[in-house]
């Protein structure tokens, strides 16, 4: 089955700093998804990548879906303690598939 | 709008009992999700539904039951608890956008430990 491995695991940072997390799907995706959990929460959805090669931005959040659509990546420029949490990626195959197969998640934490 | 919420908010089981958990959302959304989520392992789906009266087997069926009676609600059913159940369970709802996934709303989550 489909497959999304997400990596670091886990990012620590201080205050200033920037962060990326990277996504790789087994297989080409219709649409990928990013997600924040913070900590004691659940998933927040934060954008969706559709196209290939497309960049999206969020303030100080950029997004990249890869030219294949078999990878992605989010970049926070500057992080800031309020960037604390889980960011997950989650890959959707299309066609008749409406699930969302989720990476692992990294955990980012921010030193002030 | 309360958008998807979840009953109970934390439970504690011994192994061997049963429990339901449940879903509701007021978004009028077809789809809805169960998933389970332990350290290190992100988010793995347990049961789905793309409708009211519909179910599927998600990555880790095995050990829970689910129904969708009603198309606002989905129930996650535990007959018989195992320690390996213990997990934050997370339910979640999604439009019908046709030939690919829309955005899920996640409801708040339930943290069961079983003894």
């Amino acid at each position: 089955g489909q497959q999304v491995m997400q990596i670091p695991q886990y990012q620590h940072v201080q205050e200033g700093e920037d962060f990326t997390t990277y996504c790789n799907s087994s297989t080409t995706l219709s649409n990928i998804q990013w997600y924040k959990q913070r900590p004691g929460g659940h998933p927040v959805f934060l954008i969706q990548l559709v196209k290939s090669g497309e960049v999206k931005k969020q303030k100080r959040l950029t997004f990249q879906f890869g030219e294949a659509k078999k990878n992605s990546s989010l970049h926070i420029t500057a992080t800031q303690t309020t960037d604390v949490g889980t960011y997950f990626c989650a890959g959707n195959s299309g066609g008749s598939n409406y699930k969302l197969t989720f990476g692992k998640g990294t955990l980012l934490t921010v030193n002030p | 709008n309360a958008g998807v919420t979840q009953t109970p908010k934390f439970r504690v089981l011994k192994t061997g009992q049963s429990m339901t958990l449940l879903c509701a959302q007021d978004m009028n959304h077809e789809y809805m999700y169960w998933y389970r989520q332990d350290p290190g392992m992100g988010l793995r789906l347990i049961h789905y539904s793309v409708g009211e009266g519909t179910t599927a087997k998600g990555e880790v069926p095995d050990g829970y039951n689910v129904s969708r009676l009603k198309k606002q609600n989905f129930l996650l059913g535990l007959e018989s608890a195992a320690p390996s159940q213990t997990s934050v369970y997370f339910c979640a709802s999604s439009r019908n956008r046709g030939t690919s996934a829309d955005t899920q709303y996640f409801g708040p989550g339930t943290r069961l430990t079983v003894l």
